[in-house]
């Protein structure tokens, strides 16, 4: 079956643009995971979602970083006036329940580049 | 520091050799994750466990939770398994994957 998918693959923008990132989870799944990955640093908590409760957002750096799931079903992840240092791969990913333990199939992530 | 901290950063291997990546962790945690990122690609999902020892082909993984500690083990080792090797322990009370830094194996012919 089809796994997660994200778009686009890869994102060029200016500074100060704002640009929106998308997280197409595996179909059925509740959960919705957002992750960043910086050159060369580990990945990074941002936001997860679990079917209609309040999303955890004690992840996101900073009030520029906002994220949705309609639906219940896809994501955007939303960063606005974008800085150099949000440069990353972010990386989506969905599991079947929140607090069950079950593993978490990955997106292939969008690489964001901010010049 | 690092609530999950892996060992070595970095591994360079001959094709055959057995090999051993370490995970430890200071946090209350209720499941590990052992993720692989290929070069470029995206990452997958190795093995989730929360006691004893899980086997998959060539890879081992075992979790000792008394001591906090994972290790992820590769028999005859091949260049394809040259990969970035992540660990992440899902915390007990938020239940959010917290991440170590990685492993980069590079396994030579």
């Amino acid at each position: 079956g089809a796994g997660v998918s994200q778009s686009p693959s890869n994102k060029v923008t200016e500074k100060g643009k704002d640009v929106e990132l998308r997280c197409d989870p595996i179909s059925g799944h509740t959960a919705l995971y957002w992750y960043r990955q910086s050159l060369g640093q580990g990945l990074e908590f941002l936001i997860y979602f679990q079917g209609n409760s309040a999303p955890d957002k004690s992840g996101l750096p900073s009030d520029r970083f906002s994220a949705e799931r309609t639906g219940g079903s896809v994501s955007t992840l939303t960063i606005q006036r974008t800085q150099q240092e949000d440069s990353a791969v972010y990386l989506c990913a969905s599991t079947l329940y929140k607090g069950e333990n079950r593993p978490q199939y990955f997106g292939p992530g969008t690489r964001l580049t901010v010049l | 520091k690092n609530e999950v901290e892996q060992s070595p950063q970095n591994l360079t291997a001959q094709e055959g050799e057995f090999i051993t990546i370490n995970c430890s962790y200071s946090v209350g945690i209720s499941a590990l994750h052992w993720l692989q990122q290929h070069p470029g690609g995206g990452i997958v999902s190795l093995f989730m466990l929360s006691s004893g020892k899980k086997k998959h082909g060539r890879l081992i993984a075992t979790i000792n939770i008394q001591e906090k500690h994972s290790s992820l083990h590769i028999t005859a080792s091949h260049p394809r398994d040259s990969a970035v090797y992540i660990c992440a322990g899902y915390h007990y009370n938020t239940d959010k994957l917290i991440f170590g830094t990685g492993t980069r194996l590079q396994v030579f012919p």
